[in-house]
Formats: structure tokens, sequence, C-alpha cells
């Protein structure tokens, strides 16, 4: 069936290490992934995204790695600060349009 | 700011009463999406509206009733809701044909019934 899963609900970094979230997803027509950041009181809110035919993609200080032998999925966060502290979600399309299935989430607490 | 506004941003309400939740987008996006966030779940995909169409409903029950009236505004608007039915309600929009399904959210509408 269509699940979006994640391997650890809480992730405890110091500040200044890298961060790596890993997701599982078990859809393999899905084509497009994405993750997004929700802080405290506001709405899920963009980082990266990635398509089927690119196993690594690059942002500002994020990373996102797709691994499509094995459906996994990761962000790495280089030197986290404490404003990357948040809950992250991963999602992916299931192969349709206009669609996400998102996975429960990702607690990342940046310790000082 | 996404470009996606909710309203309410809270919203206490008896299992009696009537209320609406209104969403708005300014990115010039042609699909919106109701989700709802209970604690410790996925986000719920409620309801999608395609160029002002309802394209998925997905079991929602009746007590929670959308409104697409243009590709700006969603509605949801809700009537005799039980208490297992607080929760965050998020909006989010995208551009549809895109064919990369980013979606943009808005705050949500945090709702509690009594």
């Amino acid at each position: 069936g269509e699940s979006v899963g994640l391997h650890l609900p809480t992730l405890s970094v110091q500040e200044g290490d890298n961060s790596i979230i890993n997701c599982a997803y078990s859809n393999s027509a899905s084509d497009y992934f994405i993750w997004y950041k929700q802080e405290s009181g506001k709405g899920p809110q963009f980082i990266i995204d990635i398509r089927s035919n690119m196993d690594k993609r690059q942002g500002q200080r994020v990373t996102v790695l797709l691994n499509k032998t094995v459906k996994h999925l990761s962000l790495q966060i280089a030197a986290t600060q404490p404003g990357d502290s948040a809950v992250y979600f991963c999602a992916e399309n299931g192969g349709a349009t206009n669609k996400l299935i998102f996975g429960t989430g990702t607690l990342l607490a940046v310790q000082p | 700011e996404t470009g996606v506004t909710q309203t309410p941003r809270h919203l206490v309400m008896g299992m009696t009463n009537k209320k609406s939740l209104k969403c708005e987008q300014h990115l010039g996006h042609n699909a919106m999406y109701w989700y709802k966030q209970s604690a410790k779940k996925p986000l719920e995909l409620m309801f999608v509206y395609s160029l002002e169409e309802r394209v998925e409903n997905n079991s929602v029950p009746s007590r929670f009733s959308p409104e697409c009236p243009n590709s700006s505004h969603l509605f949801l608007h809700l009537h005799t809701l039980q208490p297992e039915d607080s929760a965050l309600y998020l909006c989010a929009s995208s551009l549809r044909g895109r064919g990369g399904n980013e979606q943009f959210f808005g705050p949500g509408t945090r709702l509690t019934v009594l």
C-alpha cells in the first residue's frame, strides 16, 4: 500500500553539526519527492524537492538524496542552527499529479 | 509568508455550531487543498479542487463541506462536528500541470470542538 514513513521520530543534534533525516517510501510509482519544514504554530514550508530521474539535489545548506533501489529518501542539513529546530516531513506523489502523501514527520531538536 | 492565508487562526466551537474556515491564495495557482493535521499522524488530505472543480474527496464525513467559488478562494464549512475533529486544518495551493506538485501551505486554523 501507499505509505511514507520515517526511521526516527526525534533527532537531537548539536549546533554546528550536520543533520540527516531519513524517510522510507513504499510506492515505486512515485516520481516526485519533497521535504517540508514545519515550525511550531506555522504551516509546512517547502525546503527542497527531487524528481525520480535524479539521485541528489542540493540547495542552500540542504541536500536531498534519493535511492530508488531501496526506496529511501534523506535530507541532509549542513551546520545545523537553532533555527532549524522544527518537524520535517517527507512526501511522495504516488505517481499522480497534484497529490502528495506525507509521512508522520521527524522532530529535529538543535542543542546549543 | 507563503502567499496562502487562512482565517481564523484559532476557532473554538461547540458540536451544534456552524462555522466556516477561509483560505485565500495570492500565487496565481489553480489547485487548492484542505488537509487535516492531528497530533502524531501524517497530514490527511481531505479535499482537492482543481480549476474550481472538486477532484478528490477522501471519504470525509459530510459534516465537512468544501466550497471553491474561484481559483483564489477555498472554504471549509463545518457543522455538527465531533470532539475528534479537533485538529489543525491546513490549506494549500499549487499550480496544476507544473509536474512538480509543490504545494504551498497556509498557517492553518487550530480548531477545537467542545
